[in-house]
């Protein structure tokens, strides 16, 4: 049972070029999350989807875009990377709490990024 | 939004019980209270959830008084794999503006 799988691990891009990190989870949750970390702070949500076929904006949705492919995947994409942009990205997922309550978030390992 | 407040940062000997509070003045009436625990080079993890008085699982228990404007994690008998940040959450559900991860206690357990 491998729970939130993130890939890739750690990724270097220049600034300008586009990337997506892929999230996929096991748990047959219905609700996921992404979520970036800078040195020394808290996690911030940049968007998430409560359940397949939606997504929302979170504290930090500039410069991303998301898709929940199915239940199962959450990907995040940058279009055109920024240096500002460097940062630790997690993922999580949980039940959706609408429907179950206030339910607790799992995550994955982090993609670490760096935007030269 | 109810915003949390935790110390920055404590320091414990191996074999103490470390007890963490956090404050949430506004704790609104649905709101729930979560910690997690993150390790370096890893993604947080849950470690108890409470509405009001007291819950205990294998980890930790979870105080919350009557007025429910603050709450303490206690962790009993650390050991050095318990350094680490913790984090204090309140919200109703863990959408959007309702969830928000402060910076955190940062423990550590010297020997």
């Amino acid at each position: 049972n491998a729970g939130v799988t993130q890939t890739p691990k750690f990724q270097v891009l220049k600034t300008g070029q586009s990337m997506t990190l892929q999230c996929a989870q096991d748990m047959n949750h219905n609700s996921m999350y992404w979520y970036r970390q800078d040195p020394g702070m808290g996690l911030r949500l940049i968007y998430y989807s409560a359940s397949e076929g939606t997504t929302d904006k979170g504290e930090v949705p500039n410069g991303y875009n998301v898709s929940r492919l199915n239940k199962r995947e959450f990907s995040l994409r940058l279009e055109s990377a920024a240096p500002s942009q460097t940062s630790v990205y997690f993922c999580a997922s949980s039940w959706d709490t609408r429907t179950f309550g206030n339910q607790p978030q799992h995550f994955g390992d982090g993609t670490r990024l760096s935007i030269l | 939004l109810a915003k949390t407040t935790q110390p920055i940062s404590m320091d414990s000997y191996e074999g103490q019980e470390v007890n963490i509070t956090c404050s949430h003045n506004n704790i609104a009436t649905n709101d729930y209270i979560t910690w997690y625990q993150q390790f370096p080079s890893q993604g947080p993890r849950f470690i108890i959830q409470g509405y009001k008085t007291k819950v205990t699982n294998e980890v930790a228990s979870l105080f919350i008084p009557a007025d429910r404007k603050s709450s303490t994690l206690s962790l009993p008998r650390v050991s050095l794999s318990d350094t680490a940040v913790y984090y204090c959450l309140v919200g109703e559900n863990n959408y959007g503006q309702n969830f928000v991860f402060g910076p955190g206690t940062r423990l550590s357990v010297l020997p």
